[in-house]
């Protein structure tokens, strides 16, 4: 079975801070994203990478950056966490192009204080 | 431009009768179309994938879809709700790299 795994489940920081969070996953997929959820507006795409060190802007961005050093690792990064950065995060891979599934990590809920 | 709409935010049924879930889908290409549930506090779980063999598509817990080109629509059934079903449901179009996702129903399973 496909894994991938987000390291923190639940965390809290405080305004300003610098927050990392981490995926890896265990099936040498090419494709990784992030994404946040939050209530009524779906999953939105932050960033994806289709490939190591190669990032893509999703739909919303601003305040975020990614890095992809490794093909199993893909790191969100919050450069200064704000309070409207309190969501949902849920990390997924997948393989190739067309028909190939998409999996996702258990996520992880990011509260800014 | 591809887009997915989910018809109903919530749907409300009692324990042992159908599920119909709508979606409906824009592509400018063949698409490959998804079903996934989602339950509180956990991640996306793939329930059964459509990629231009079968239109019926056969997924996991009983549910199925059906693939109609001609009314882009790929609506999710499953003929008697189970409690375990209550969930989330997001119905989601693939285009090459990119993943296009519904707004999500709510499925509401009542005893």
């Amino acid at each position: 079975d496909v894994k991938v795994t987000q390291s923190s489940r639940y965390l809290v920081k405080r305004t300003g801070e610098k927050v990392f969070l981490e995926c890896v996953q265990d099936m040498d997929h090419e494709n990784m994203f992030w994404y946040r959820q939050d209530p009524g507006l779906g999953l939105r795409l932050i960033y994806f990478s289709y490939d190591v060190k190669m990032k893509e802007k999703g739909d919303i961005p601003e305040g975020y950056s990614v890095s992809r050093e490794k093909k199993e690792r893909f790191s969100l990064i919050l450069e200064s966490a704000s309070t409207n950065q309190t969501s949902m995060y849920l990390c997924a891979s997948s393989f190739g192009n067309s028909g190939n599934t998409i999996y996702f990590g258990e996520g992880s809920w990011l509260t800014v204080v | 431009a591809q887009s997915v709409t989910q018809l109903d935010s919530h749907v409300s049924v009692s324990e042992g009768t159908p599920v119909l879930l709508r979606c409906n889908y824009s592509s400018s290409y063949s698409p490959s179309l998804f079903w996934y549930v989602q339950h509180p506090n956990k991640g996306l779980q793939l329930l059964l994938k459509y990629t231009s063999a079968a239109t019926l598509v056969k997924g996991i817990n009983g549910f199925e879809a059906e693939f109609k080109k001609s009314e882009t629509s790929f609506h999710l059934t499953k003929p008697s709700a189970h409690m375990s079903d209550a969930a989330e449901y997001f119905c989601v179009v693939r285009n090459f790299n990119k993943f296009y996702f519904g707004s999500g129903t709510k499925l509401n399973v009542k005893p």
